[in-house]
């Protein structure tokens, strides 16, 4: 199917494991961002990617480790969740920047305990 | 002073009412806004885009950027209870400059 899919779309994991959000999206899309969304603290950006191998730190990044060895796949790492990270996740994508805004994933509802 | 401030609300109107939601910003360089409907538990999608100043139009909705205020806008006419969502405005410079997002206001559309 064409778009941008995250995996898992809930997820309930113990503090301290690691945990990996997964985001694919079939439009070969140069950029790709993982937000997380709080009451209160609207989108935050986590990391963000413009390219294949090439990563860098949104407002928030302490905690999580991003990849990006194929332009598709934009996997998000919690090396040991802590209850904080508690959130739901958003991947999106784009084309050109940001001149026609990202399209957004479904989300994934991660709770830690 | 954060770069994009949007009210929360949330906001209640009856069905049919005309809704306004606003955005102010700081960054003079912002030339590209956005308005995106988020419904509960999915992913925020993109409803409105305009470039620079102006009105845009689409069917029910009316997009406004009064750059010299500072200023977007997003008006809903006779409003349906489908329209209750949370609505986030969202602006950038363009180009690789990130977009900066509203954190939001929540609408709810009462029948």
């Amino acid at each position: 199917d064409a778009g941008i899919t995250q995996s898992p779309r809930y997820k309930i994991t113990e503090t301290g494991r690691q945990v990996t959000l997964m985001c694919h999206q079939t439009w070969s899309h140069s950029y790709m961002f993982w937000y997380r969304q709080d009451l209160g603290h609207g989108l935050r950006l986590i990391y963000y990617s413009a390219a294949a191998d090439i990563t860098d730190k949104g407002e928030v990044p302490d905690g999580y480790v991003v990849s990006r060895s194929k332009t598709e796949n934009f996997p998000l790492t919690l090396e040991s969740a802590t209850r904080s990270q508690t959130s739901v996740y958003f991947c999106a994508s784009s084309a050109t920047g940001s001149d026609y805004g990202y399209t957004f994933g479904s989300g994934t509802r991660l709770t830690v305990v | 002073q954060k770069e994009v401030e949007q009210d929360p609300g949330p906001l209640s109107v009856p069905e049919g009412a005309i809704v306004s939601l606003n955005c102010t910003y700081s960054n003079s360089a912002f030339q590209y806004f956005m308005w995106y409907r988020q419904y509960s538990r999915k992913g925020p999608e993109l409803l409105m885009y305009t470039y620079s100043s102006g009105n845009k139009e689409d069917g029910r909705f009316t997009a406004q950027v009064d750059k010299s205020s500072k200023y977007i806008s997003l008006f809903i006419r006779d409003s349906q209870p489908s329209d209750s969502a949370t609505y986030l405005c969202a602006m950038s410079e363009g180009g690789s400059e990130k977009l900066v997002f509203g954190k939001g206001t929540k609408l709810t559309v009462n029948p």
